[in-house]
């Protein structure tokens, strides 16, 4: 079945640490994002790409980076620069550029800074 | 900025009540989008409406986009409590190829 698969579902960051969030689809979408929800709130956009080799920043890009070096896969590096990161972490997925078609999200990863 | 608030952002209802949620953009829309989030879950894509004055049907669901373009709604008839969990609209985002998420409205269903 084709789908979006992020992982891992849970994911515990000492202070100082960089971590890597996992983003793979299989579902032949050129464009793909990173959302943040934190509880009780809506999706805030991090990064989001087009195309291969090419990335926008979103709205709360500060303290993130990600590359899209395949079109399956579009990883999100939460570094220690961002300074709240706990968070649920939804990645996204969409046919085509433009916003005339339905995004599929993944399951998400809970991140928590211990 | 743009803006993309739905009301109510919580409403409770017993089994069987009807329930409505209302989005309302700053900008005119050219396509709105609704998604369900079930309580742990993940967002998942429920329809588009991309005419003035659309309205579409999914069984029990019923989604309308203004004359405007500027607001929509979804109304629920008889919830069931397969219904919980947090309603989204999204808007495309001025000049820009991705989606603005309102801020949803997390629906509790009391059997």
């Amino acid at each position: 079945d084709g789908g979006i698969t992020q992982s891992p579902k849970y994911l515990f960051r000492k202070e100082g640490q960089n971590v890597t969030l996992s983003c793979e689809q299989n579902l032949n979408h050129d464009a793909m994002y990173w959302y943040r929800q934190d509880p009780g709130q809506g999706l805030r956009l991090i990064y989001y790409s087009q195309i291969v080799n090419d990335f926008q920043k979103g709205d709360i890009a500060e303290g993130y980076s990600v590359s899209r070096e395949k079109k399956e896969s579009f990883p999100l590096t939460v570094t220690s620069a961002q300074k709240n990161p706990t968070a649920f972490y939804l990645c996204a997925s969409s046919i085509s550029t433009g916003t005339g078609y339905g995004y599929t999200f993944g399951s998400g990863t809970r991140l928590t800074v211990v | 900025g743009q803006q993309v608030m739905q009301i109510p952002q919580y409403q409770h209802v017993q089994e069987g009540e009807d329930f409505t949620t209302y989005c309302n953009s700053s900008t005119t829309l050219s396509n709105i989008q609704w998604y369900k989030q079930r309580p742990g879950g993940h967002p998942v894509f429920l329809i588009q409406l991309v005419k003035s004055g659309e309205v579409k049907k999914q069984k029990r669901l019923t989604f309308q986009f203004g004359e405007a373009k500027k607001n929509s709604s979804l109304h629920i008839t008889a919830t069931q409590t397969t219904d919980v969990g947090t309603y989204f609209c999204a808007g495309p985002r001025g000049g820009a190829n991705n989606l603005f998420f309102g801020t949803g409205t997390r629906l509790t269903v009391i059997p």
